[in-house]
């Protein structure tokens, strides 16, 4: 099983600064890593696919990036809406597997 | 648009089995492009991947659940379902079902999530 690290486990940052999450694998998984955002009482929505290709709808102020094993999430300029937990999970193998998450909180 | 949700009893006594339905609508579960999938998340805690199903029938499961997991597909209904048994309270958990593309053997991310149904596993 691939195992998914997510640091930090909290990440508080005032609004309109830049947020850097990252995601570690235990072993490659090429570029199959997704992030998804959650919000209290909500279900996961997709963000980011293939490490860095945004999902619909999402704004560019989202990046994805990274390769192998080490792998990030930055979001700039962060707005309200974008407090949130989020999770990392890869794909490349089976069984499926999810980060722990990071939660970006009001600083 | 494609929308997908869950439906089963919200309460399963210890040692029963958990049976949850999820409704495809807007979308046809017999395409050949999509996986169809289940994944929980225990109150206060992260996601936990059970398991996925082919239109086909073929299965993937957790290597952790998969003694008890069965997953199942009704392609008349545009449902697929899930069962686990012997539950515990450690199976507590907020159930989502999700759909994943078939590209690449299935190497894809979920795309769309169920609102999820929560399940009290207690006597």
């Amino acid at each position: 099983e691939i195992v998914m690290t997510q640091f930090p486990a909290t990440l508080s940052v005032s609004p309109g600064e830049r947020a850097t999450l990252s995601c570690r694998t235990s072993q490659s998984i090429s570029s199959n890593l997704a992030w998804y955002q959650q919000k209290p009482g909500q279900s996961p929505r997709l963000f980011i696919y293939d490490t860095s290709t945004r999902a619909t709808g999402i704004p560019a102020r989202f990046s994805g990036g990274g390769s192998g094993t080490d792998f990030t999430l930055t979001i700039s300029g962060l707005q309200s809406e974008d407090f949130a937990v989020y999770y990392c999970q890869q794909y490349d193998d089976w069984p499926r597997t999810f980060g722990q998450g990071t939660k970006v909180e009001i600083k | 648009q494609l929308q997908l949700q869950e439906s089963g009893p919200g309460l399963v006594k210890p040692s029963e089995t958990l049976s949850l339905t999820c409704t495809v609508s807007g979308g046809s579960i017999s395409s050949s492009s999509y996986y169809w999938g289940w994944i929980r998340q225990p109150p206060g805690k992260g996601l936990e991947w059970i398991g996925s199903i082919y239109y086909s029938g073929s299965t993937y499961y957790n290597p952790s659940l998969k003694s008890r997991v069965t997953i199942s597909v009704d392609t008349s209904k545009n449902q697929f379902s899930l069962k686990l048994s012997s539950v515990t309270a450690a199976d507590t958990a907020v159930y989502y079902c999700a759909r994943h593309p078939a590209d690449y053997g299935g190497r894809s991310s979920f795309d769309y999530w169920g609102q999820g149904t929560l399940v009290t596993v207690s006597s």
